[in-house]
């Protein structure tokens, strides 16, 4: 079965600082890749998707992700951190004809 | 509506009562999923309808969770004789696309059900 993996449970970054959010996936073939940001209380909001071409592909907010077949990553990004992007951050993978597989989750705390 | 709507907001339920919650899709939405999710983790997939079909219900934990979309856009997710385990924050997503059709999901705030 495939799974998502997000190996930080918490990072703490001060504003203005770069950023960097680990996933890494497990299945056989190319998934359909997301990243979604959850604020308290909120629902979850796509930042980004993946389904091919471009390996880096750009999202809302300043957001960026890589996709890297060979490590079965797909890290997010963003080069200076607002007070604003404190929240939960999801990956999640969609495997074609299945279900949407969320990974645990990574909370961004952000000092000022 | 403009986005997926979700009621109610928070429900306290003594162990053994039954909830129903309630989600509103974005209108024209084919597909619908509902998701669980437990304090600090993801959310998990309980079930999913094409329409008005529930094709896939492999995630709901036990038979006292049931859900419906007899009219192909609001759904209920039935959770009868609740237990503590069943405490959770309850998503609704809607997708414009058949499921597997690379859609994006967009995502109800949730239902937060606490039961005591």
């Amino acid at each position: 079965a495939q799974s998502v993996t997000q190996p930080d449970i918490h990072i703490t970054v001060s504003e203005g600082a770069s950023l960097e959010l680990r996933c890494n996936y497990s299945y056989g073939a190319t998934p359909y890749l997301f990243w979604y940001v959850q604020s308290p209380g909120q629902g979850l909001q796509l930042l980004l998707k993946y389904f091919s071409g471009d390996t880096l592909v750009q999202g809302i907010k300043g957001f960026e992700a890589e996709f890297k077949r060979s490590q079965s990553s797909f890290n997010l990004r963003k080069p200076s951190v607002h007070w604003s992007d404190a929240a939960e951050y999801f990956c999640a993978v969609e495997d074609y004809g299945q279900n949407f597989v969320f990974g645990p989750g990574t909370r961004l705390s952000v000092l000022p | 509506g403009a986005g997926v709507s979700q009621s109610p907001r928070y429900k306290v339920a003594k162990r053994g009562q039954d909830v129903a919650l309630r989600c509103d899709p974005i209108s024209g939405h084919v597909s619908l999923f509902w998701y669980q999710q437990a304090l600090g983790q993801g959310p998990e997939f309980l079930t999913y309808f094409q329409n008005e079909a529930q094709l896939d219900k492999s995630g709901l934990p036990s038979d006292r969770f049931f859900a419906e979309r007899p009219e192909g856009s609001v759904s209920t997710l039935k959770i009868q004789r609740t237990q503590q385990e069943d405490s959770a924050v309850y998503l609704c997503a809607s997708s414009l696309k058949d499921r597997g059709v690379t859609g994006e999901l967009f995502f109800g705030e949730g239902s937060r059900l606490t039961v005591l």
